[in-house]
């Protein structure tokens, strides 16, 4: 099993670029989550989704969209890049039943940069 | 609210112990632990859970004080392999618990 595959691995944008991080499970998990990671901050969630279909906003939404048309891809959009973007995202995916009783599984990450 | 950890940063020596803690100003239902090496993703340790019992492998182990909305992880005879970020994640209430909040994260370096 390939687990939580993300592209790209790196990527450079220019400021008020769109792009799309892509980000797909293997493992029929139900939920999936999109983090971003900056340095000594720890792990901020972004969207995370608990089905096909759903989404529901994070800590620090702002200037990202996601859709999940299947159970598999969630990708995240970055609509007019800013600096402030510049960070690691990171997708995970988790078996859910609304109790936190499942470890995620994160994907290698996504190195952003937007200059 | 973000948990808080402690310590920040702590260096041992192979075969020393060390204990992470994970506190958090809300009620916990959840508690999960992960460890990130440099470059790489987060990998899952283990889980807590309100009511449950304390969970661990080999030499890696953790509580949950549901009462002091508290977490600690034990790290018994360290490994250079241990060395890695560590980040409690916590989810506050049974029906939203899909969503964790992480610490800051506590960085373990294990010298020879």
């Amino acid at each position: 099993n390939a687990g939580v595959t993300q592209t790209p691995k790196f990527r450079i944008l220019k400021i008020g670029q769109s792009m799309t991080l892509q980000c797909t499970q293997d493992m029929n998990h139900n939920y999936m989550y999109w983090y971003r990671q900056d340095p000594g901050m720890g792990l901020k969630l972004i969207y995370y989704s608990v089905g096909a279909g759903i989404t529901d906003k994070g800590e620090v939404p702002n200037g990202y969209n996601v859709s999940r048309s299947t159970t598999e891809d969630f990708p995240l959009r970055l609509e007019l890049a800013a600096p402030s973007q510049t960070s690691v995202y990171f997708c995970a995916s988790s078996f859910g039943s609304g109790t936190g009783a499942y470890g995620y599984t994160f994907g290698s990450g996504t190195r952003l940069t937007v200059v | 609210q973000q948990p808080v950890q402690s310590p920040q940063a702590v260096i041992l020596r192979e075969g020393e112990d060390a204990v992470i803690n994970c506190s958090s100003s809300k009620a916990l239902y959840s508690v999960h632990w992960y460890r990130q090496k440099h470059g790489e993703a987060p990998v899952f340790l283990m889980i807590l859970l309100k009511g449950g019992e304390q969970k661990g492998h080999e030499k890696i182990s953790a509580s949950f004080n549901e009462k002091k909305q508290q977490s600690s992880l034990y790290l018994t005879a360290s490994q250079l392999s241990y060395s890695g970020t560590y980040f409690c994640g916590t989810g506050d209430s049974g029906a939203g618990s899909y969503q964790l909040t992480f610490g800051k994260g506590t960085k373990l370096s294990v010298i020879p």
